[in-house]
């Protein structure tokens, strides 16, 4: 069963219009961290935002936002006041206990059009 | 401070060869994991070096082999090179080994690897 999944290739939006992202995961571990990372054309993965399972509100850093729904196990990204800049392919992560590494979604391609 | 940095940026090979990528961690971290994304994928976690042993392995067959310098960079090096391991090759770099649950993965730009 696929860990990350999110279910939009693709996804437009318009200069300074807010997108949301969808991501679902998969655990059974009530401790776990969640991810995204935005990946432009130059392929370096840059890290946008953190959310962890027990913490009480949502998480925001500037323009993003993550909408965390615990019980519908998803964990949706924001982006607000969209910008040509922020083009680029959106990964969601999670991390387990025990586990270092990063399960990664597919990705959604975002494109900003002016 | 300088980031992670990977080399090559592209690399060309044909089946049957081997290869060897290089990154060097970010200034202050001591752990490189090394990713496979192929085209439309998410990254792949293929290992984790941490004080230079391989400490957690993803489902990758063992053509694919690594090491850690005292320095902390890694090497990941691929034999039998096959069509399938074209794909960008991700190394990212972290602190005693990302243990905590909100340890930033900080990622290089990857190298470009096509196969022939």
């Amino acid at each position: 069963a696929q860990k990350i999944t999110q279910t939009q290739p693709g996804m437009f939006v318009q200069e300074k219009e807010a997108v949301t992202l969808d991501c679902t995961y998969d655990t059974s571990d009530p401790s776990y961290g969640l991810f995204w990372y935005k990946q432009p054309s130059s392929g370096e993965m840059i890290f946008l935002i953190y959310q962890g399972s027990y913490d009480q509100q949502n998480a925001t850093e500037g323009r993003y936002s993550l909408n965390f729904q615990k019980a519908r196990k998803s964990a949706n990204l924001v982006i607000s006041a969209s910008q040509l800049g922020d083009s680029a392919m959106y990964f969601c992560a999670m991390r387990e206990p025990g586990y270092s590494t990063l399960t990664f979604g597919k990705g959604t391609m975002l494109l900003v059009s002016p | 401070d300088a980031g992670v940095t990977q080399s090559p940026t592209h690399l060309i090979k044909t089946r049957g060869q081997q290869v060897t990528l290089r990154c060097s961690p970010k200034s202050g971290h001591d752990t490189v994991s090394w990713y496979q994304q192929a085209l439309g994928q998410g990254p792949q976690f293929i290992f984790q070096y941490y004080e230079e042993e391989e400490r957690q392995r993803g489902n990758f067959p063992d053509r694919f082999s690594g090491h850690q310098f005292p320095n902390y960079s890694s090497e990941l090096n691929v034999n039998a090179l096959l069509l399938g391991d074209s794909a960008l090759y991700l190394c990212a770099s972290s602190f005693r080994a990302a243990s905590q649950l909100d340890e930033k993965l900080f990622f290089g730009s990857g190298t470009q690897l096509s196969v022939l």
